[in-house]
């Protein structure tokens, strides 16, 4: 919606295929990563979350993995549907500071028929 | 949205005059939170609370307060809304139970200065 943003980078996949989302965080002393997905016109809805002491995920369709030598984090998306459609957030958080998320600005995944 | 409510979803209000949105959570997280989303910026964190009457700024607090007086609600007040502050605000829950990090959001609300 337009209360996400009007210039987000936006990856176009094809229905039934792979997704993979990338974000890279600044914070070396972050400690716990998140996935958010945001529809139009909603608030972001939490996907699935990872701690620094591991490196890989799974959820449910869903897969994070955690690369902290180059502090990049990646959300992959199986079998992508038309509903996976809507931006994309991961966010950072050293967990000794009040559970306080940085938000990285977002991508925009189009699912295409 | 995880038992959390914002009053109201819409407001359009002129520049000079208060504003207080308010947050409503029915799980009894012990941490709640303001972000404003703008275009380009992403979620920004502009005040959060640890608990009844305990609050603390976030990263874009200037022109905001907030308070906490009971568990379930924690209120934004802009003293003087400015065109500035046109954006959409949501609040977030954390911190039960115990141990974990995941913030939920409300619906948010979205408010125009004019």
């Amino acid at each position: 919606g337009e209360s996400v943003g009007l210039h987000l980078p936006t990856l176009s996949v094809q229905e039934g295929d792979n997704s993979i989302i990338n974000c890279a965080y600044s914070n070396s002393a972050s400690d716990y990563f998140i996935w958010y997905k945001q529809e139009s016109g909603k608030g972001p809805q939490f996907i699935i979350d990872i701690r620094s002491n591991m490196d890989k995920r799974q959820g449910q369709r869903v897969t994070v993995l955690l690369n902290k030598t180059v502090k990049h984090l990646s959300l992959q998306i199986a079998a992508t549907q038309p509903g996976d459609s809507a931006v994309y957030f991961c966010a950072e958080s050293n967990t000794g500071t009040a559970s306080k998320l940085t938000f990285g600005t977002g991508t925009r995944l189009q699912v295409t028929l | 949205d995880a038992g959390i409510t914002q009053s109201p979803r819409h407001k359009v209000t002129e520049t000079g005059t208060p504003v207080t949105l308010r947050c409503h959570q029915t799980e009894n997280h012990r941490y709640m939170y303001w972000y404003r989303q703008d275009p380009g910026h992403g979620l920004r964190l502009i005040h959060y609370s640890y608990g009844v009457k305990d609050t603390d700024k976030g990263e874009v607090s200037d022109g905001y307060s907030v308070s906490r007086s009971k568990t379930e609600d924690f209120l934004l007040t802009l003293e003087s809304a400015t065109s500035s502050q046109t954006s959409v605000y949501f609040c977030a829950i954390s911190g039960a139970p115990i141990d974990t990090y995941e913030q939920y959001f409300g619906p948010g609300t979205r408010l125009t200065v004019t």
